[in-house]
């Protein structure tokens, strides 16, 4: 596709519930990360990964989040046992390269919600 | 810790005229620097960045500076567009990590 493709573009989930979110990024892009903006706030990189290597995962909150891009394309993030404070937009991004010289895309995110 | 500030939560600026988006970072290691702007509901949208070999990038309308012995970014547009209206973000990275400061609110009046 032209951009970064995230779904679903909601989600809505009770506390305890797993939850699994979905980025397709740009087409032959090998960098991909995932964010968490709260509200009023900026992004917070989670996790990255370069082609199907995860290669930073420090800014995973807790072992409850868990991403894979097991093609090197489409990438998942999994929360389990879900917690009120993990209610936030999702970003996903892809960028062309793998040393940091070109912009990262962003797609328009999930919005989660957990009651 | 925020590595990455923006001070002003807002600003406000006639058409026409200037407008100057300011950022602050304290990591030495960052070294690459991106604005964003986002509209409600929409991821953000890549506007311009710099390498920290360099002081100034201009595209069109918009040009960033680059001042590292501060620790300073600036994004300036110029004339200001009604369009513009947006939350703007900086982000300064040291690959892989890219840090974002909180965004500030630009409206630009007609």
């Amino acid at each position: 596709g032209a951009g970064v493709s995230q779904s679903p573009r909601y989600k809505v989930a009770k506390r305890g519930q797993d939850v699994a979110l979905r980025c397709d990024p740009i087409s032959g892009h090998v960098s991909l990360f995932w964010y968490q903006q709260a509200l009023g706030q900026g992004p917070e990189f989670l996790t990255y990964f370069q082609n199907e290597a995860q290669l930073d995962k420090s800014g995973l909150p807790s072992d409850r989040f868990f991403a894979e891009r097991p093609e090197g394309s489409v990438s998942t993030l999994k929360i389990q046992r879900t917690q009120q404070e993990d209610s936030a937009v999702y970003l996903c991004a892809s960028s062309s390269d793998r040393g940091g010289n070109q912009p990262q895309h962003f797609g328009d995110g999930t919005r989660l919600s957990i009651l | 810790d925020q590595q990455v500030k923006q001070n002003s939560p807002s600003l406000s600026v006639q058409e026409g005229r200037i407008s100057i988006l300011n950022c602050d970072y304290t990591n030495s290691m960052f070294d690459y620097f991106l604005w964003y702007k986002k509209y409600p509901a929409e991821g953000p949208t890549f506007l311009i960045s710099i390498s920290s070999i360099k002081d100034k990038n201009e595209d069109g309308r918009f040009t960033v500076f680059l001042n590292k012995s501060a620790k300073h970014l600036s994004l300036h547009i110029v004339p200001s567009q009604p369009g513009d209206s947006a939350v703007y973000f900086c982000a300064a990275s040291d690959f892989p990590d890219m840090r974002f400061g909180a965004g500030t609110r630009l409206t630009v009046k007609p």
